[in-house]
């Protein structure tokens, strides 16, 4: 069965510190990966997709970047975060074609910038 | 690009009455609905979904409406309990096909649903 790991759970950064976080898949091949942010009140925004290896895709301008240096991989980053940039972060895949492209999330890294 | 108007906000039933939660959508070209449950710290997940060609769809207590004429679709629970209390997130999106790459689903803002026993 497919599974998704996110970490790290929960991180405190200071502003204009660098930003990793990593999301991977297992028991899938090209999956879609996504990266959202929810903030109270916004809902789910979406960040990042990726359809494959170096492929991303940008949907909001922001202090952010994505990686996917390999096909199950995806890498959030930061070279100076703000503290604007803090908020729930998300992972997620879905099955690239399937009927409905049902979209499963990781379990959320808990991001504050102070 | 779409737009996902979702409402209301938060909603508050007694156990064992029905809620609601509806959406509007601005694409008339978007075939895909599905409603995620956000629990309090866990990730979303999805309880139901409906395509474009169908009205409606039911799986046991939760019932999910489409009106493609009007651009809306809602989320029907009925026989609440405490274990439904969460954050509901309504989503669209034009699915292409298989094939046709990847898509983009685009959430509305969530209800809080709370059910009071």
């Amino acid at each position: 069965s497919q599974t998704i790991h996110q970490w790290p759970a929960t991180l405190v950064q200071p502003v204009g510190s660098p930003l990793s976080l990593e999301c991977t898949v297992e028991g899938t091949s090209n999956p879609n990966l996504y990266w959202y942010r929810q903030a109270a009140g916004r809902g789910l925004q979406l960040l990042f997709y990726s359809v494959g290896i170096g492929q991303i895709s940008s949907e909001v301008p922001q202090n952010l970047s994505a990686s996917r240096p390999q096909d199950r991989q995806f890498i959030l980053s930061s070279k100076k975060l703000l503290l604007s940039d803090s908020g729930f972060y998300l992972c997620a895949w879905s099955v690239d074609g399937t009927v409905g492209e049902k979209l499963f999330f990781g379990s959320g890294t808990q991001l504050s910038v102070l | 690009g779409e737009n996902v108007e979702q409402h209301p906000s938060t909603l508050s039933v007694q156990e064992g009455d029905s809620a609601v939660i509806k959406c509007t959508y601005s694409d008339s070209a978007s075939n895909y609905f599905p409603w995620y449950k956000q629990e309090l710290g866990k990730r979303p997940q999805l309880i139901i979904d409906i395509r474009s060609n169908v009205g409606e769809k039911k799986d046991q207590r939760i019932a999910v409406t489409l009106n493609k004429t009007a651009k809306h679709f809602s989320l029907h629970i009925t026989e609440t309990q405490p274990e439904d209390s969460a954050v509901y997130f309504c989503a669209a999106t034009r699915f292409s096909g298989i094939g046709a790459g990847s898509y983009q689903l685009t959430f509305g803002k969530g209800t809080k649903l709370s059910v009071i026993p």
